[in-house]
């Protein structure tokens, strides 16, 4: 695959731990905010979304933290499996149109 | 239900050449984006289209150009490529304003 995210921050975490990734994110007026999960050579795909009147949202295995206080975002991956291994993104809509503007990202290593 | 397609996959182009990336949803959404991933950094919108017939400039549209061909496709050009473009290319579309974007497989663009 392409050689994304060669210099991002990496979390590495053993099979069956749970994962936390963490992004701050830039504007306050943001009012909506995704978090994509990326593997090798594909294109980001959705895992779980949150609106700012929210704080907590629960997917399958996936919890999304919203600190608007701060401006914090974090997912929380439990029981992380080998297949969650990828490069995580959040991203923001800071209301402008339909933007989204993408976080740096994190490597996510899963060690069996 | 194939979602977002982009073509082609891969490119390489010498400085000064001209392309167009195709770009097709069959989701019927009304809002399109083109964005350029580079190593080590996240998705940075090129430019977007909130619905057919309008396009807008994202965070770095220099050197490129869009069209919005209809509510299917949305075409990204380069007049005259550059090796600072050199990257992987996404196409992503929504359905709503400020929803989940679907991002098609990308483009990876070679320019030398």
């Amino acid at each position: 695959g392409e050689s994304v995210g060669l210099h991002l921050p990496t979390l590495s975490v053993q099979e069956g731990d749970n994962s936390i990734i963490n992004c701050a994110y830039s504007n306050s007026a943001s009012d909506y905010f995704i978090w994509y999960k990326q593997e090798s050579g594909k294109g980001p795909q959705f895992i779980i979304d949150i609106r700012s009147n929210m704080d907590k949202r629960q997917g399958q295995r996936v919890t999304v933290l919203l600190n608007k206080t701060v401006k914090h975002l974090s997912l929380q991956i439990a029981a992380t499996q080998p297949g969650d291994s990828a490069v995580y993104f959040c991203a923001e809509n800071p209301g402008a149109g339909n933007m989204l503007t993408f976080g740096g990202g994190t490597r996510l290593m899963v060690k069996p | 239900n194939a979602g977002v397609t982009q073509t082609p996959k891969f490119q390489v182009l010498k400085t000064g050449q001209s392309m167009t990336l195709q770009c097709a949803q069959d989701m019927n959404h009304n809002s399109m984006y083109w964005y350029r991933q580079d190593p080590g950094m996240g998705l940075r919108l090129i430019y977007y289209s909130a619905s057919e017939g309008t396009t807008d400039k994202g965070e770095v549209p220099n050197g490129y150009n869009v069209s919005r061909l209809n509510k299917r496709e949305f075409s990204l050009r380069l007049e005259s490529a550059a090796p600072s473009q050199t990257s992987v290319y996404f196409c992503a579309s929504s359905a709503r304003d400020r929803g989940e974007a679907f991002f098609g497989q990308g483009t990876r663009l070679t320019v030398v």
